[in-house]
């Protein structure tokens, strides 16, 4: 089965809102990577937050990481249409040698 | 500097043939990746090589795939006798070494149909 499950499986907000989707693993992990896929292209990394870190920042974007709950969070502030796209995380589980993705959460900005 | 290229970027075959899918790393990763995509769904891991290592290919689904990598550079993911829930994007990425604590680069995938 997927390490990663991403919550929810679909978003539609408005352009401005903010957005926020949520990851939750079964292993204790290296690192999580979240990363973007626009439709029909490959995926683009964003973000990768190690297992010792709690939050990171980039842009519009904050990540959270919490390790005693298995879980991470994805926050886009201020959306925009160009933000829609299918958003997943990967994590790196401890002794697993490869990076496992989760389903995805397909992400709807509306103008 | 150019990304990943992936070739063809569409194939459409019958039931039975074989295809050769193409992965062009970018230049100077040692670590190379193909996944699979079905529609609408996450990843599956397919195999992994990291330099001159023995590839892991503990995520090939049958021994109908296989893979190779000449010179550390350009790959190919082989499907002999495709069946028709082969269908699926095949991805591949590359990262400069084998940490699983770098980034993926990715190319844009191969959407095969297998009619």
């Amino acid at each position: 089965s997927q390490q990663g499950e991403e919550d929810p499986q679909a978003l539609s907000i408005q352009e401005g809102e903010n957005a926020t989707m949520n990851c939750s693993y079964k292993t204790s992990i290296n690192n999580l990577q979240w990363y973007r896929q626009n439709s029909g292209r490959g995926l683009v990394h964003l973000i990768l937050i190690r297992s010792n870190e709690r939050e990171k920042h980039s842009g519009r974007l904050r990540v959270t990481l919490d390790t005693s709950k298995k879980s991470s969070s994805l926050l886009i502030t201020a959306s925009r249409a160009a933000d829609t796209a299918s958003y997943f995380c990967a994590t790196d589980p401890q002794g697993a040698q490869k990076l496992v993705f989760g389903q995805g959460t397909r992400l709807t900005i509306n103008p | 500097g150019a990304g990943v290229s992936q070739s063809p970027s569409n194939k459409v075959t019958e039931k039975g043939k074989d295809v050769e899918l193409r992965c062009d790393p970018i230049s100077g990763h040692t670590a190379l990746y193909w996944y699979r995509q079905s529609l609408g769904q996450g990843l599956e891991f397919l195999i992994y090589f990291q330099g001159n290592s023995a590839p892991d290919k503990s995520g090939l689904p049958s021994d109908r795939f296989s893979a190779e990598r000449t010179g550390g550079s350009v790959s190919t993911l082989t499907i002999q006798r495709t069946q028709q829930e082969d269908s699926a994007v095949y991805l591949c990425a590359s990262s400069p070494d084998g940490a699983f604590a770098q980034p993926q680069h990715f190319g844009d995938g191969t959407r095969l149909s297998i009619l």
